[in-house]
């Protein structure tokens, strides 16, 4: 199985910061790379797919790139409902296999 | 709105047998691979298997393979998720997601609220 590993597991924020998640997986997966935003208490929601394409009604200022085993998710400005858990998660092969994700907090 | 809303989840003893429903709606259903991913806090994420649009490509996940059964009745517009021989581990909130492909890429753009299955004596 492909391990999937994001840093950093956490970080604080202020609104307006940029903010920037690295993902790499165990092995090279081309760009078969998507990002999940997740809530509390809520089902993640597809953010990025394959690496850099951005999924229709998710605000432009999220930004994904990267390819082979080293991945960023960008959020150029942070804002107030940007704050959640955010995971990575690998399409190349199965098992599809996902980031331990990366709390983003309120500093 | 499109909408996945599962239903099944609950309180079972280990070995015992459940059931999960998911129920697709707004969206054409048989379009679409459909998956099922589970959560645990201490775990993460984990996907757990996914089946074609036409029931003709089905894959598992190690941990499920021989003790979960997916399907689907696109007449229905439903998913199904058959497990067995559940242990503690398969303790989790199980969603179902729909795939962005008819044959299944991994790639979920839609997700239902999940359901919660709790594995114990």
């Amino acid at each position: 199985d492909i391990q999937m590993t994001q840093s950093p597991s956490s970080l604080s924020a202020s609104v307006g910061d940029r903010v920037t998640i690295t993902c790499r997986p165990s092995q090279s997966i081309s760009g078969y790379l998507n990002w999940y935003q997740q809530k509390a208490g809520k089902a993640p929601e597809l953010l990025i797919y394959t690496a850099s394409s951005l999924q229709s009604g998710v605000p432009s200022r999220f930004s994904g790139s990267g390819s082979g085993t080293d991945f960023t998710l960008t959020i150029s400005s942070l804002q107030p409902e940007d704050f959640a858990t955010y995971y990575c998660q690998q399409t190349y092969s199965t098992p599809w296999t996902f980031g331990q994700g990366t709390k983003v907090e309120i500093k | 709105e499109v909408q996945l809303v599962e239903s099944g989840g609950g309180l079972v003893q280990p070995g015992r047998s459940l059931r999960l429903s998911c129920a697709a709606s707004r969206f054409t259903f048989d379009d679409y691979a459909m998956h099922w991913v589970r959560q645990t806090p201490g775990k993460g994420l984990e996907w757990v298997s996914g089946i074609g649009w036409n029931s003709g490509d089905i894959v598992y996940a190690d941990s499920v393979k021989g003790r979960f059964t997916i399907s689907r009745d696109n007449a229905k517009n439903s998913l199904y998720l058959h497990m067995n021989s559940l242990r503690p581990e398969d303790s989790a909130m199980y969603y179902c997601a729909k795939d962005i492909t008819s044959s299944g890429s991994g790639t979920f753009d839609i997700w239902g609220q999940g359901t919660m299955v709790t594995v114990s004596s």
